[in-house]
């Protein structure tokens, strides 16, 4: 069965700190994806990953793939409470038009 | 200059009956798809569209139909609505003309079935 697994599930971390979500998906992808969902809204994309290695950086957000390992992981660095929501990985199996999404990471940020 | 809209927002009706939900999209792409996200907040895919051709139908209940007139639309017609319906529904969209593939999602439509 495809899967993408995400830890942890629930994130709960004070304003200033770091810390690392991290998405394992099962299947020889070609695209991985992070998004933001907040409360009761639609999922808004943060960022597109296509290839082994990629990094990419978005303010106190940071998003990198390795397709070897199968993992993606989404860097928070010095958390600030407007961070907090819930973030969801997805991989599109290659050669196919299937995204798999991950079960979501919820973060709160404590001021 | 909405990418990706549905309507309606909100769907609150009893069991049994049937109701629509509509999507249609202005970025011109020419992939479409049908998400269910439950109460858990896991997000799956039913169904997608590719240029009018259905190409993804997940193990969703026959009471799901899908239907999509044009690239730029596709909704979503469910029958004999239960309990286990409630849930949102997104809508989203892709061009195979992007080397990224990237989804854009609608709003969202948040069915109750009381």
């Amino acid at each position: 069965e495809l899967k993408v697994e995400q830890n942890p599930l629930f994130l709960s971390m004070q304003e200033g700190k770091n810390y690392t979500i991290y998405c394992n998906y099962s299947t020889t992808s070609d695209r991985l994806y992070w998004y933001r969902q907040d409360p009761g809204k639609s999922l808004e994309s943060l960022f597109v990953l296509l290839s082994n290695g990629a990094v990419k950086q978005e303010g106190r957000l940071m998003a990198s793939l390795d397709t070897k390992a199968r993992l993606s992981t989404l860097h928070i660095t010095a958390a600030v409470h407007d961070l907090s929501a819930t973030y969801f990985c997805a991989e599109r199996t290659s050669g196919t038009y299937k995204y798999i999404f991950g079960t979501g990471t919820r973060l709160k940020v404590l001021a | 200059d909405t990418a990706v809209s549905q309507t309606p927002k909100y769907l609150v009706t009893q069991m049994g009956n049937d109701k629509s939900i509509k999507c249609e999209q202005n970025l011109g792409h020419d992939t479409m798809y049908w998400y269910k996200q439950d109460s858990k907040k896991f997000l799956k895919i039913m169904f997608s569209y590719n240029n009018k051709e259905l190409i993804i139908n997940e193990t969703v209940p026959n009471r799901f139909s899908p239907k999509s007139p044009d690239k730029a639309h596709l909704n979503l017609h469910i029958n004999s609505l239960e309990l286990g319906d409630s849930a949102v529904y997104f809508c989203a969209s892709s061009s195979t003309g992007r080397l990224d593939n990237e989804q854009f999602f609608g709003p969202g439509t948040r069915l109750t079935v009381l």
